[in-house]
């Protein structure tokens, strides 16, 4: 079975600290996909990143940057310089290969930038 | 290029009462699913449906039918709500490899 763990259920931040959010997965698969999506206040799903399991390359996009790291099952999330806009609930999720192609998601961390 | 549509966005429901959520998508997907969200659960997956004609049960289907009679739709339906099922319900469908995952803007739910 899958599972997502996201340990931190809030976190609270003063404008342009950098964050880091935790994810940590469980798959015996060894094709998977691991997702990030922020969900603002608005309440949306806003995609941010889509990474497979061959691929451990950290990315980084502007500010955000993800770390993936299969000798710990993790794919953490880091915002650089904070902003208030970046508040939001952030979801990662995994998505194993073939099947049903659903998303099992964690429980998702409220961030919360303040001014 | 609408993506995922959900029709309601809003809808109270006294207990008892049935109604269907409707989900529409216009990126040809072959797969596309049915999530509630609740406070500090996460997404949690109702039904799916694998292709046209096609449904199997996710995480917690108890209390939802869901009908794929077409390609581009995917009905969720409550025969008799209860409070439990007060949620935020999102749509969502996806290509081969989990490719354009495009989730609906969701439907706010409340059964009084």
């Amino acid at each position: 079975a899958q599972k997502v763990t996201q340990a931190q259920t809030e976190i609270s931040v003063v404008e342009k600290e950098d964050v880091t959010l935790d994810c940590v997965y469980e798959t015996r698969d060894t094709t998977y996909y691991l997702f990030w999506y922020k969900q603002p206040p608005s309440g949306e799903l806003v995609f941010l990143i889509r990474r497979n399991s061959f691929d451990e390359q950290n990315e980084i996009s502007g500010r955000y940057s993800w770390n993936f790291q299969k000798s710990t099952s993790s794919f953490n999330f880091t915002i650089t310089a904070s902003q208030v806009v970046d508040s939001a609930v952030y979801f990662c999720a995994l998505k194993v290969q073939g099947g049903s192609e659903k998303l099992v998601f964690g429980k998702g961390t409220k961030l919360t930038v303040n001014p | 290029n609408a993506g995922v549509t959900q029709t309601p966005k809003f809808r109270v429901l006294k207990t008892g009462q049935s109604m269907t959520l409707l989900c529409a998508q216009d990126m040809n997907h072959e797969y596309m699913y049915w999530y509630r969200q609740d406070p500090g659960m996460g997404l949690r997956l109702i039904h799916y449906s694998v292709g046209e004609g096609t449904t199997a049960k996710g995480e917690v289907p108890d209390g939802y039918n869901v009908s794929r009679l077409k390609k581009q739709n995917f009905l969720l339906g409550l025969e008799s709500a209860a409070p439990s099922q007060t949620s935020v319900y999102f749509c969502a469908s996806s290509g081969e490899g989990g490719y354009g995952y495009t989730f609906g803007s969701g439907t706010r739910l409340t059964v009084v």
